[in-house]
């Protein structure tokens, strides 16, 4: 079945050591996105590619980095996690070839700083 | 930019009752008006959308309709059950946007039996 995978599922670190999440999809949507999601609240965009263009929130952090080295898989790169970072990150994807913009998400990687 | 409003922010109905769901927005050139549900620890997962062109929109015991001069667009649900408790997202899109949603900021919807 085509889908959105996200590894790890659980990922829990310290204080200031680098993590990377990553996301795979057999979509071959040209949209990847990025999410964090903390409790109780709707998901906050941080990023999204549109196939190689990377498109940054004005409110994202410096911390937060991504990479997208092909269709297939999306990166997210915390660099020094701090404690207001643990949350659910969401990766989801669209195809731009739709009119609409339908997102499909994937399962999320909950990610413990401590 | 677009601006996503949601209505209530909690709901607590008597299985089988009705629960509704209200969101507004604020760009006339929105065209795209998904529903999301969210069990706790999981992915929100697409339940229902509707597009600019349709006033309304069926699924079983779920609906959707959008009133698109008002702008505001409602979720339904009939005969609720135990399994419908859940944080229930909308969202809103135009692609001038950048391919991005808009989200509201969440209802949480429980249901008693």
């Amino acid at each position: 079945d085509a889908m959105v995978i996200q590894n790890p599922r659980y990922q829990v670190t310290q204080f200031g050591k680098p993590v990377t999440l990553s996301c795979s999809q057999t979509l071959n949507h040209n949209v990847m996105y990025w999410y964090q999601q903390k409790s109780s609240q709707a998901p906050k965009l941080l990023f999204h590619y549109y196939d190689k263009d990377f498109n940054n929130e004005a409110d994202t952090p410096d911390n937060f980095q991504s990479r997208r080295p092909n269709t297939s898989f999306c990166f997210l790169d915390i660099r020094s996690p701090g404690l207001g970072d643990t949350a659910m990150y969401l990766c989801a994807t669209s195809s731009q070839t739709q009119v609409y913009n339908e997102q499909f998400f994937g399962p999320g990687t909950r990610l413990t700083v401590l | 930019g677009e601006n996503v409003e949601q209505h209530p922010s909690t709901l607590s109905v008597q299985e089988g009752d009705s629960a509704v769901i209200k969101c507004t927005y604020s760009d006339s050139a929105s065209n795209y008006f998904p529903w999301y549900k969210q069990e706790l620890g999981k992915r929100p997962q697409l339940i229902i959308d509707i597009r600019s062109n349709v006033g309304e929109k069926k699924d079983q015991r779920i609906a959707v309709t959008l009133n698109k001069t008002a702008k505001h667009f409602s979720l339904h649900i009939t005969e609720t059950q135990p399994e419908d408790s859940a944080v229930y997202f909308c969202a809103a899109n135009h692609m001038e946007y950048g391919n991005k949603l808009v989200f509201g900021a969440g209802t949480i919807l429980r249901v008693k039996s």
